[in-house]
């Protein structure tokens, strides 16, 4: 059974904190995603990664950056939060190279900026 | 890049009665649909895909169709019952290229016992 987890379900940081949320899967999946989801706006992609210190854009990357170090970890980082970033963030994996692969989501972060 | 509207964004029907959410997408080369289902504090589950070389997919109460030349596609529920309310999500993508989808905004479908 695919697990992913996330480091924290509820996160409440200050204007201009450094932010990190962490991301771990255990199935060995090569790709691994950053999402943020809002009311009426669905799940926006923040970065995804398809191996190890790779990374590309996805469709609302400003303000964000991230880091893959080791396969099963991705983590996504708000260098100065900011109160337009509050919002509930879920990372995905899935097993292989394309977007076709089933993605299995962990369970959320809400973060809330004040 | 591409876009994936969905609608409605909310709907209600009573218990048995059938629901049906629809999303178009904007680039023709898209190949790949699927559906995610999220329950209230859960995480999103895929529920049933297809891809475009069928016009059809069923899977016991759950259907997805596909329209290429229109470019949209549809989730229909028969026979809803209150363990259907959720959150659901359309996306689309290619098999090949970009390896993420795009997802649409989410209908939240309330079964009435």
């Amino acid at each position: 059974d695919v697990k992913v987890t996330q480091s924290s379900r509820y996160l409440v940081k200050r204007t201009g904190e450094k932010v990190f949320l962490e991301c771990v899967q255990d199935m060995d999946h090569e790709n691994m995603f950053w999402y943020r989801q809002d009311p009426g706006l669905g799940l926006r992609l923040i970065y995804f990664s398809y191996d190890v210190k790779m990374k590309e854009k996805g469709d609302i990357p400003e303000g964000y950056s991230v880091s893959r170090e080791k396969k099963e970890r991705f983590s996504l980082i708000l260098e100065s939060a900011s109160t337009n970033q509050t919002s509930m963030y879920l990372c995905a994996s899935s097993s292989g190279g394309r977007a076709t692969d089933t993605q299995y989501f962990g369970p959320g972060t809400r973060l809330t900026v004040l | 890049g591409e876009n994936v509207e969905q609608h409605p964004s909310t709907l209600s029907v009573q218990e048995g009665d059938s629901a049906v959410i629809k999303c178009t997408y904007s680039d023709s080369a898209s190949n790949y649909f699927p559906w995610y289902k999220q329950e209230l504090g859960k995480r999103p589950q895929l529920i049933i895909d297809i891809r475009s070389n069928v016009g059809e997919k069923k899977d016991q109460r759950i259907a997805v169709t596909l329209n290429k030349t229109a470019k949209h596609f549809s989730l229909h529920i028969t026979e809803t019952q209150p363990e259907d309310s959720a959150v659901y999500f359309c996306a689309a993508s290619m098999d090949t290229g970009r390896r993420a989808l795009t997802f649409g905004s989410g209908t939240r479908l309330q079964v009435q016992p």
